[in-house]
């Protein structure tokens, strides 16, 4: 299974943009990068996927690397409520397992 | 819509009682799945069920583990006995399962957490 790397906490300013990194360079090419939250006693939350293109929903932007080797979500303006662990994840073409590193945490700062 | 139900939130047992999680997933979700979480980790798969079916268990402890999904809805996730090595969060989680492999999103419920004393 392929894996993921983050950092694992980051800081940001309320009401400015975060970019989270997540750096997966054993990643195939059907493998699709998977980006889930998780505020404090909650369970993990959706946020954003993509295989090759960049995406955008209302919760976040995702940048992949043109060689998808790494790929960046981005919070373009983050609030407190935006505090939570991250994780990145690459689902397995062919499977439904994912497999959780221990993500980043982001602390927002008022 | 209503979100994944877990119950309890909450449990304390001592060591060798026995314990159950209950889970009711998004209606007409065909995938259900069970997660252990251990204080900063992220979750990790014990058991995926398509419909009534287990899929992928292998990460099950059977000695003391068991799950089931009867008519393909609810489902419970009971340990027994409980071993103080068992405390964690135990998150239930549900999908369409209908998407293609790799695009099909996972809703989470808010866990239970297990004290084992």
């Amino acid at each position: 299974d392929a894996k993921t790397t983050q950092p694992n906490s980051m800081e940001s300013n309320e009401e400015e943009p975060v970019h989270l990194p997540c750096n997966h360079s054993t990643i195939s090419g059907t493998d699709y990068i998977h980006w889930y939250r998780q505020l404090p006693s909650q369970g993990p939350e959706y946020v954003i996927h993509g295989l090759t293109s960049n995406v955008n929903n209302r919760m976040a932007s995702l940048a992949i690397a043109e060689d998808r080797k790494s790929s960046t979500l981005i919070l373009h303006r983050a609030t407190l409520r935006d505090a939570a662990v991250y994780y990145c994840i690459l689902l397995t073409s062919g499977t439904y397992k994912y497999i959780f590193g221990t993500g980043t945490r982001l602390k927002v700062l008022a | 819509e209503a979100g994944v139900v877990q119950s309890p939130r909450y449990k304390i047992i001592e060591k060798k009682q026995p314990v159950a999680f209950w889970c009711n997933p998004i209606s007409g979700h065909n995938t259900l799945y069970w997660y252990l979480q251990n204080l900063g980790q992220g979750p990790e798969l014990l058991i995926r069920y398509e419909n009534e079916e287990a899929v992928d268990d292998s990460q099950l402890p059977k000695d003391r583990f068991s799950a089931e999904r009867l008519k393909g809805v609810d489902s419970t996730l009971k340990i027994q006995p409980a071993e103080l090595g068992d405390s964690a969060v135990y998150l239930c989680a549900s999908s369409l399962g209908t998407a293609k492999p790799g695009t099909d999103t996972q809703y989470f419920g808010p866990g239970t957490r297990l004290t084992v004393l």
